[in-house]
């Protein structure tokens, strides 16, 4: 059973667009929503995270939305630059146990 | 950031034989992960380590695997015997505590083959 579900898997835009990748959970439990950025080659790195006593969090050009009753956030990028096109997995984890559940990604390409 | 490091980046061995994924964590912390990912899926999580025991473990981490941290040294995930099954990409993580608050980074992950 996949707890956490992410769309598109591939998203292209240009750069100064704003892309938006979306996420969806099944289990009403999880409160912390990691995104983690990945290059080829390299390991995820944690880029933003939001608890889900929250509904927005912002760092810079990144954005989470988050709507609990939907059971479903997103993260937007604004400005996209070309040294965004990235995989972003999007997690989740319960309350006390420190496992992140990943989505599969979503292989994001900024076109100049 | 902090960096986690592991070694090797990439292991080819034949089905049967014994493996060990070594993995550096960040100096000063004290949780440990082994997360697989299989090539177009994703991450799954297999083990946490804390104090030299194990803390919680998935289904994915059978009874061939084992993890070690002796004496601080590498955080180690060993397969004995290797199976087809177990070709993955094997990612270790580290934090500094053992909530969801802790940040887990990650290494670059080593690319295991089983042949």
């Amino acid at each position: 059973q996949q707890q956490v579900r992410q769309s598109p898997q591939s998203l292209t835009v240009w750069e100064g667009e704003t892309a938006i990748l979306n996420c969806s959970y099944e289990n009403s439990a999880f409160d912390y929503f990691p995104w983690y950025q990945q290059f080829p080659g390299e390991g995820p790195a944690l880029l933003i995270s939001i608890l889900s006593v929250s509904d927005k969090k912002e760092d810079g050009r990144f954005t989470i939305f988050f709507n609990k009753r939907e059971k479903k956030l997103s993260l937007h990028i604004a400005d996209s630059q070309p040294g965004d096109s990235a995989t972003y997995f999007c997690a989740a984890s319960r309350p006390n146990y420190n496992v992140l559940y990943f989505g599969s990604g979503t292989k994001l390409t900024v076109e100049p | 950031g902090p960096k986690v490091l592991q070694i090797p980046s990439h292991q080819i061995i034949d089905m049967g034989q014994m493996v060990t994924l070594n993995c550096d964590p960040v100096s000063n912390h004290l949780y440990f992960y082994w997360y697989k990912q299989i090539l177009g899926q994703q991450m799954e999580f297999l083990v946490n380590f804390y104090n030299g025991k194990v803390m919680e473990k998935s289904k994915l981490f059978k009874d061939q695997f084992s993890v070690e941290r002796p004496d601080g040294s590498y955080f180690t995930l060993k397969i004995q015997p290797t199976a087809l099954e177990d070709s993955a990409v094997y990612f270790c993580a580290s934090s500094l505590g053992g909530t969801a608050s802790y940040e887990q980074y990650f290494g670059p992950g080593t690319r295991l083959t089983v042949l």
